[in-house]
């Protein structure tokens, strides 16, 4: 596509139940972030990948909070048993190579209820 | 590790007049600097970026940065707002890796008409 896609736009969940986000970044792009934007923040880092691997995870938060790219393209960011602390705008980001511009999906708005 | 700081929350004024939205950066290594803006419900979008040499930096929609790095920052600056420009700022740091964006907490610019 044109630009990078995420889906869901919105996600309400209850708490305890399991979500996954998906992002599919601009074809080829070799790099993925994902960042957890809470309200009148700024993104927060989560995760990097190049390409399959996982290069840094420093930013998840807990142990609750999973992410793969398991083909080195569409990724998924999983939490499990949402609290509702984890309620926030998760971005998704892709660049071409490290350090070029990152370009940024529209997010997905979870809502922990 | 890096850190940004942008030092004013919410900016009104008033259409046509000039703006400056500030950020200062703090890291021990040489860095990339970006300022991304967030229309509502919508993903960040690059305005502009310092990656090396000259320190003024033109972007899109008129915006202009320049890097000042021994005051460490790079203020973000428009001679004349329009009504469009009404969105959330953000002034973000990498290091020369690129494996992360670290962004500030956000200006609000509300143009007035």
């Amino acid at each position: 596509g044109a630009g990078v896609s995420q889906s869901p736009r919105y996600k309400v969940a209850k708490r305890g139940q399991d979500v996954a986000l998906r992002c599919d970044p601009i074809s080829g792009h070799v790099s993925l972030f994902w960042y957890q934007q809470a309200l009148g923040q700024g993104p927060e880092f989560l995760t990097y990948f190049q390409n399959e691997a996982q290069l840094d995870k420093s930013g998840l938060p807990s142990d609750r909070f999973f992410a793969e790219r398991p083909e080195g393209s569409v990724s998924t960011l999983k939490i499990q048993r949402t609290q509702q602390e984890d309620s926030a705008v998760y971005l998704c980001a892709s660049s071409l190579f490290r350090n070029t511009e990152a370009f940024f999906g529209q997010g997905t708005r979870l809502t922990v209820v | 590790a890096q850190s940004v700081t942008q030092l004013d929350s919410q900016v009104p004024v008033f259409e046509e007049a000039p703006v400056e939205l500030r950020c200062n950066y703090s890291s021990s290594v040489s860095v990339y600097l970006f300022w991304y803006v967030q229309y509502p419900n919508q993903g960040l979008q690059l305005l502009l970026k310092y990656l090396s040499g000259s320190t003024l930096v033109k972007g899109i929609n008129g915006f202009e940065a320049e890097f000042n790095k021994s005051q460490t920052s790079f203020h973000l600056r428009k001679p004349s707002v329009h009504i469009s420009d009404t969105a959330e700022y953000f002034c973000a740091v990498s290091d020369l890796q690129g494996n992360q964006f670290y962004f500030g907490t956000g200006t609000s610019l509300t143009v007035i008409p």
